[in-house]
């Protein structure tokens, strides 16, 4: 495997119900990251990690959990969730060198639909 | 907040040229990025800007004007591969990306 890998491609989950997605990255990269995507909307950046640590939780609600226990794998933890999260879950990585010219490489996102 | 525009779609025909504009208005600036996302797969890195002028890379260019606040991404020679969505994101800190809502251009026989 190369690059960014997501799993699930696909959930339907109901209300009540928890899951959880997975990322992992094979580029050597130290900076990972939690964007969703909904329709005709802009990429709206979730959390950020960097060399395992959490940098970044841009308001998010506690239904969704993150969790980065090494530098190449990201898990993102469901609960309690509503229609309205039904989205695309895209994951990130860069090399995580502060500056401009990090570049970010993403997965090819989990679709989850909410029930 | 941040605010990044750029036109919702646009149409063009195969070996055309297509410009997609970007404007931004942001806290910080340290580069901009442009993205290509063909539907239900993961955007992929086209180009970064962070001095002013031109950057070109084979059949796409982009352009940067930090005092304008505006950047647009060219491509040339259009293909009917190049039928995607194209997001344009602005740095303005260390690591993280603002993105527009992104552009979808359909090229046409």
């Amino acid at each position: 495997e190369t690059g960014v890998t997501q799993t699930p491609r696909h959930l339907v989950m109901g209300m009540t119900n928890k899951k959880s997605l997975k990322c992992e990255q094979h580029l050597g990269h130290n900076a990972m990251y939690w964007y969703k995507q909904s329709a005709k909307k802009p990429l709206e950046l979730m959390f950020v990690y960097n060399f395992k640590e959490q940098t970044e939780n841009n308001s998010v609600p506690s239904r969704f959990s993150p969790e980065c226990p090494n530098s190449s794998h990201l898990f993102l933890h469901l609960h309690t969730l509503q229609p309205e999260d039904s989205a695309l879950y895209l994951c990130a990585s860069s090399p995580g060198t502060s500056g401009g010219a990090d570049t970010q490489y993403f997965g090819p996102g989990t679709r989850l639909t909410v029930l | 907040g941040q605010n990044i525009d750029q036109p919702t779609e646009m149409t063009a025909t195969e070996g055309a040229i297509v410009q997609i504009n970007c404007t931004y208005q942001t806290s910080g600036f340290n580069g901009l990025f442009w993205y290509q996302q063909h539907a239900g797969e993961a955007p992929t890195f086209l180009s970064y800007n962070v001095l002013d002028g031109l950057e070109e890379k084979g059949r796409f260019s982009s352009f940067l004007s930090r005092s304008k606040g505006y950047s647009y991404l060219l491509l040339k020679e259009l293909q009917m591969k190049d039928s995607a969505s194209y997001l344009c994101a602005v740095r303005d800190g260390d690591y993280k990306l603002s993105f527009g809502a992104g552009t979808t251009v359909t090229v046409r026989a």
